[in-house]
């Protein structure tokens, strides 16, 4: 089967730094990406892995191992606004097919 | 540049009838992506078009289907509304070539409820 694991909940207070993992089991890899998604609205684009490492965009981050199956998500210098919910995603060899994850819900408190 | 855009924003149906809804992908974008997304989860994956064609479907039923048109716009179609069918349907576009996708760009989704 195919899955992705998240925790389903994170607390964390403003200007703190927060880390949400994910593990994967896919049939096939191509790269893992980070989306976030305010409560009625659509999800929008954070970030992609497809390689090993840590890609760095303004206060977020998100890591690869390919080897382990695992990425994280990044936030620091947390906002109110961060208050969220966050899919990692997978898109399988061949790019025909993204899987989400159950997504992780932020809370961000003052 | 224009967003993703779907219509309609929201939608009541009844078992059994079917339901088409509609997304204008991003200009330049040539891939488009469905997802079912329920309350509390994560997208799931329905199908996706690639210059007109279906090139990778989920796990859902034949009773789920759609098009992509030259201008590469998209509609879902369903028959056969069952009350699970109720969620928000999201399209999203990419500007991937041969059908690969890394960067999508959702629209506001159709909300979707089945009576």
């Amino acid at each position: 089967g195919q899955s992705l694991e998240q925790p389903s909940e994170v607390t964390a207070v403003e200007g703190a730094i927060v880390q949400i993992n994910c593990t994967y089991q896919t049939s096939g890899f191509y790269g893992l990406s980070w989306y976030q998604q305010h409560d009625g609205g659509a999800p929008t684009f954070l970030s992609y892995n497809a390689l090993d490492g840590l890609e760095e965009t303004g206060r977020f981050s998100s890591f690869l191992s390919r080897s382990d199956s695992y990425g994280y998500l990044l936030l620091q210098e947390l906002q109110m606004k961060d208050s969220a919910s966050y899919f990692c995603a997978v898109r399988n060899t061949g790019g025909f097919k993204t899987i989400f994850g159950a997504g992780t819900r932020l809370f961000v408190k003052a | 540049e224009t967003g993703v855009t779907q219509s309609p924003t929201h939608l009541i149906k009844t078992r059994g009838q079917q339901v088409t809804l509609r997304c204008s992908s991003q200009s330049g974008h040539n891939t488009v992506s469905w997802y079912q997304q329920a309350l509390g989860q994560g997208p799931q994956f329905i199908f996706q078009y690639y210059r007109e064609e279906e090139n990778g479907r989920g796990n859902f039923p034949p009773r789920f289907s759609g098009l992509q048109f030259p201008n590469y716009s998209s509609e879902l179609n369903v028959n056969a509304l069952e009350l699970d069918d109720s969620a928000l349907y999201l399209c999203a576009s990419s500007p991937g070539t041969s059908g690969s996708t890394d960067t999508q760009y959702f629209g506001p989704g159709t909300r979707l409820t089945v009576l």
